[in-house]
């Protein structure tokens, strides 16, 4: 069964750094491209960020770029995305979400089929 | 940056009914767009991707359609667990995915 396990989320001031972490488990995890996903209290969806399945291409959002790096460690079957220069817009559940095709060759489908349940990160002072 | 507007904001149905939700996207998007069903406290579940092509699992009474800008979900006879917020998604720029605003189905 595939299970994607997010943590690392709490309330932190602004300006404040957080590391948010992603457990996969019952697929091949080196095999997929990975996505952060975040959804702000009563709003919509907005991708994050993403990764290659050799952690070779990183992308984000406008918003992040500078301020969120994300990796992945294909050995501990886990993503990570490290938040710094967190501001109150960045007030979020945030999934880790899965590619719908896996690929070790670098291909992506750019659509999500897993997601993890989500972890709440609160920017506030 | 590829804007996904979707309509109606709000659907307001009783079961068995059919439902028709609409998403329409700044520019063309080929066939790249995906449909989410999401639930109060839930994560989002794949529904359709590709425009029309049902995610494993999805019962048949989904069904996805459309090409460019404009696309339709449609629920033939909604079930009491439909009662959700629905997202399209496109991927025609990605790495850059971006959703749409939502449509929530609500019962009437």
């Amino acid at each position: 069964e595939v299970q994607l396990v997010e943590s690392g989320g709490g309330l932190v001031q602004p300006g404040g750094s957080l590391r948010l972490s992603c457990a996969a488990s019952g697929f091949t995890f080196s095999s997929y491209w990975m996505s952060w996903v975040r959804q702000a209290p009563g709003k919509g969806l907005e991708w994050v960020a993403n990764i290659k399945q050799d952690g070779s291409e990183k992308y984000y959002v406008d918003s992040v770029k500078g301020r969120f790096t994300i990796s992945r460690d294909n050995a501990k079957n886990s993503l990570y995305l490290q938040m710094n220069s967190l501001r109150a817009e960045d007030t979020a559940v945030y999934y880790c979400a899965r590619d719908l095709v896996g690929d070790s060759s670098g291909y992506y489908s750019g659509y999500f089929d897993y997601w993890g349940q989500g972890t709440l990160v609160t920017v506030s002072s | 940056e590829i804007v996904l507007t979707q309509s109606p904001a709000t659907l307001s149905l009783s079961p068995g009914e059919r439902a028709t939700l609409s998403c329409r996207a700044s520019q063309s998007v080929s066939s790249y767009l995906a449909w989410y069903q999401q639930k109060p406290g839930q994560a989002p579940r794949l529904l359709i991707y590709d425009a029309s092509n049902r995610a494993t699992g999805i019962p048949a009474r989904f069904s996805g359609s459309g090409s460019g800008t404009d696309f339709t979900l449609t629920i033939s006879s909604l079930e009491p667990e439909d009662f959700a917020v629905y997202y399209c998604q496109q991927r025609s720029n990605w790495p850059q995915g971006t959703f749409g605003g939502g449509t929530k189905v609500e019962i009437k």
